[in-house]
């Protein structure tokens, strides 16, 4: 049973770059959740997707972005990077039906904007 | 809005000893509370989880956290500390009802000297 998976691994990017991140959930998952995590930090809540819809919203720019597929991946796109866009992005999935919370992080993808 | 505090950053403490981890919560109702451990370079990994019924919580790795409604407070004890637990701690805090959206506190990173 795959656990959750994100891609690519690390990543350089260039401000004012755009860049797309991947992120497959757990066999059986149908919600993913994005939170970006700065270095020292706690990971902070980006967006969610449920039924390929955002369904919540944290406090981030427009410049974030998602999209969730029918097999119920994710894509979170960021737009005209910042220094400050530097970070580990952590997916993660849960089983929306199963109001547990029960979420299953993923090994983050570590953004570098230079 | 939901908050979390976690008021230690760093803590120390020998092998064999004790851990307290502190974690105070914001919530307006009965919240889901959580405790995440990150090993360096690593995703989240759930360590337990509250959510109603007993206010004491066992978990993996043989972690406990007691929920006390009147202190807001959702403490990670351990009575024998690894080596191996050196890493860094989240609290989390969730609302009851909805889509999931988590809120994180800022870690504490725990340092096991032998």
């Amino acid at each position: 049973d795959a656990g959750v998976t994100q891609s690519p691994t690390h990543l350089i990017k260039t401000r004012g770059q755009q860049v797309t991140l991947r992120c497959s959930p757990k066999s059986g998952h149908d919600t993913v959740s994005w939170y970006q995590q700065a270095l020292g930090q706690g990971p902070q809540f980006i967006f969610q997707y449920y039924e390929e819809e955002e369904r919540q919203r944290g406090n981030f720019p427009d410049r974030f972005s998602g999209h969730q597929f029918p097999n119920y991946s994710s894509e979170l796109n960021v737009n005209a990077l910042l220094l400050g866009d530097s970070a580990l992005y952590l997916c993660a999935s849960s089983l929306v039906a199963r109001s547990s919370y029960e979420q299953y992080f993923g090994p983050g993808t570590r953004l570098t904007v230079t | 809005a939901q908050s979390v505090t976690q008021p230690d950053i760093h803590i120390t403490v020998s092998e064999g000893a004790s851990l307290e981890l502190r974690c105070n919560y914001s919530y307006g109702a009965t919240p889901y509370l959580f405790w995440y451990v990150q090993s360096p370079g690593q995703g989240l990994q759930l360590l337990l989880k509250y959510f109603s019924g007993d206010t004491l919580v066992q978990g993996i790795k043989g972690f406990e956290a007691e929920f006390k409604r009147s202190q807001s407070s959702f403490n990670l004890r351990k009575p024998s500390v690894h080596w191996s637990d050196a890493a860094e701690y989240f609290c989390a805090v969730g609302a009851q009802g909805g889509y999931q959206k988590v809120t994180f506190g800022t870690g504490t990173k725990l340092q096991v000297i032998p």
